[in-house]
C-alpha cells in the first residue's frame, strides 16, 4: 500500500478537464514539494509538474499542480485522447527519509 | 539535453546480486544533482531505490538498504547500483533518473528508458 493515496482511474471525455488527486500525510505533502508524472504503456515516466505546481519547459500549460495542506492535485484541460496514460504523485517523506510515490492513476478519455 | 541508459543483466538467479549501470550524457555528473535509481513490478506502481551524488552522498529507501549499494564515477559519467540476495520480488523495470532531492524537494527530472530484469532460476 501506496504512503500517498491516489484513485486507482478516472476518466473524462475529450475537450472536458479531469482532476487527479493524492493525499498524503504531514509528514510528505504536508511539508514538501510535490512532483507529478506521466507515464505511457511501455514507457518511462516523464515529469510533469515538480514543486507543487511548475511546468518544465515544454510540458504544455493544460497541466497544471496544486496543493492544499496533505493534499495535491494534478489538473488537465482540453482532455487530448493522447493524454490518456497513467499518473504518479511524488514527494519526499521526512519522517521515513524516502522518496515516496503514489499507487498510480489511469487516465482514460472517452 | 540529457540522456540516460541503463544497462546490465535481464535475468539474475535467486539469491544472486543484480548489477545495473547507468551512463550519463550531455551533462557532467556533479555534485549539483542527485543520481537516482528508481523500479516498476510489472503491472505495478513505482518504487524509489535509492540516490547518491556526484560526491558519493546516499539515501537510500529503508525498505531495501541492507541490500543497496551505490556508486558513481563521475569520470566515465556513470553511476551504478547492486541489489543483493534478490528474490523474484526484485523483477521489475529498473530506472535510472537524475534527480533533485533536497530537505523538502524531491523530483525526478531526466529518466532513462528503463531495463527489465528477471529474477529467476
Amino acid at each position: 500500500q501506496s504512503v500517498l493515496t491516489q484513485p486507482p482511474s478516472v476518466s473524462a471525455a475529450p475537450g472536458q478537464k479531469v482532476t487527479i488527486s493524492c493525499s498524503g500525510s504531514s509528514s510528505n505533502i504536508g511539508k514538501n514539494y510535490v512532483s507529478w508524472y506521466q507515464q505511457f504503456p511501455g514507457a518511462a515516466p516523464k515529469l510533469l509538474i515538480y514543486d507543487n505546481n511548475k511546468r518544465p519547459s515544454g510540458i504544455p500549460d493544460r497541466f497544471s499542480g496544486s496543493k492544499s495542506g496533505t493534499s495535491a492535485t494534478l489538473g488537465i484541460t482540453g482532455l487530448q485522447t493522447g493524454d490518456e496514460a497513467d499518473y504518479y504523485c511524488e514527494t519526499w517523506d521526512s519522517s521515513l527519509i524516502v522518496a515516496v510515490f503514489g499507487g498510480g492513476t489511469e487516465l482514460t478519455v472517452l | 539535453q540529457v540522456q540516460l541508459q541503463e544497462s546490465g543483466p535481464g535475468l539474475v538467479k535467486p539469491s544472486e546480486t543484480l548489477s545495473l549501470t547507468c551512463a550519463v550524457s550531455g551533462y557532467s555528473m556533479t555534485t549539483d544533482y542527485y543520481w537516482g535509481w528508481i523500479r516498476q513490478p510489472p503491472g505495478k506502481g513505482l518504487e524509489w531505490i535509492g540516490s547518491i551524488t556526484g560526491g558519493g552522498g546516499t539515501y537510500r529507501n529503508p525498505s531495501l538498504k541492507s541490500r543497496v549499494t551505490m556508486s558513481v564515477d563521475t569520470s566515465k559519467s556513470q553511476f551504478s547500483l547492486k541489489l543483493s540476495s534478490v528474490t523474484a520480488a526484485d523483477t521489475a523495470v529498473y530506472y535510472c533518473a537524475r534527480a533533485i532531492l533536497t530537505s523538502t524537494d524531491s523530483y525526478f527530472e531526466h529518466w532513462g528508458q528503463g531495463t527489465l530484469v528477471t529474477v529467476s532460476s
